[in-house]
């Protein structure tokens, strides 16, 4: 059981470039979520998902899209990269519908200059 | 938004010593979650707090849902190097959970 896996762990990327973070878990869980964490700011929510094939906005979703296709996988896009996309990204995941107890996987580092 | 302030935000302590943080809303949350992230890792739950006026232990931590179900606190009790790290507070409300900045825990050698 790994829990919740991301791929990348690092990146570096150019102004203007896009990228897709994957980020899958094996615990059957139906909520999937991504995070950014920057410095003094904690975690911010970007997107979520409550089920498969559903996808809801965040605290701060300009700049990414993402995509549930299936219950297992929640994906992250950004289409064209800007520095202030430079940051930790986090996925997690949740079983209940009440939206506790999440699980984070590992983070990636994501760099844009 | 919603807000929530975690205080302290850093923290030097002598191993050995007891720590106390908190966090405080204006809004009313139905939990409250405390997690710890490490160096270069995900942040890892804690304890989960259901009900107001809850009080939970997890080894040599505990952690109060406060009465007014604005506000929790997480105690550190006996602190050791590897309780170095943030410490984060959460609070879940209408299918939504917000996260406190952390407090950043330092241990002295």
């Amino acid at each position: 059981n790994a829990g919740v896996t991301q791929t990348p762990k690092f990146r570096v990327l150019k102004t203007g470039q896009s990228m897709t973070l994957l980020c899958a878990q094996d615990m059957n869980h139906e909520y999937m979520y991504w995070y950014r964490q920057d410095p003094g700011m904690g975690l911010r929510l970007i997107h979520y998902s409550v089920g498969e094939g559903t996808t809801a906005k965040g605290e701060v979703p300009d700049g990414y899209n993402v995509s549930r296709l299936k219950k297992q996988n929640f994906l992250l896009g950004l289409e064209s990269a800007a520095p202030s996309q430079t940051s930790v990204y986090f996925c997690a995941s949740s079983y209940s519908h009440r939206d506790d107890e999440q699980y984070f996987g590992p983070g990636t580092r994501l760099t844009v200059t | 938004g919603q807000q929530l302030n975690q205080s302290p935000q850093s923290m030097f302590i002598q191993e050995g010593e007891d720590v106390s943080m908190n966090c405080t809303s204006s809004s009313i949350f139905n939990t409250w979650l405390w997690y710890k992230q490490d160096p270069g890792e995900g942040p890892v739950l804690l304890i989960a707090l259901y009900k107001a006026g809850e009080l939970t232990s997890n080894g040599r931590l505990t952690a109060q849902f406060g009465i007014t179900r604005k506000d929790s606190f997480l105690n550190i009790s006996a602190s050791i190097p590897s309780d170095v790290g943030i410490y984060f507070c959460a609070g879940q409300r209408d299918d939504k959970i917000i996260f406190g900045k952390g407090t950043r825990l330092h241990i002295l050698p």
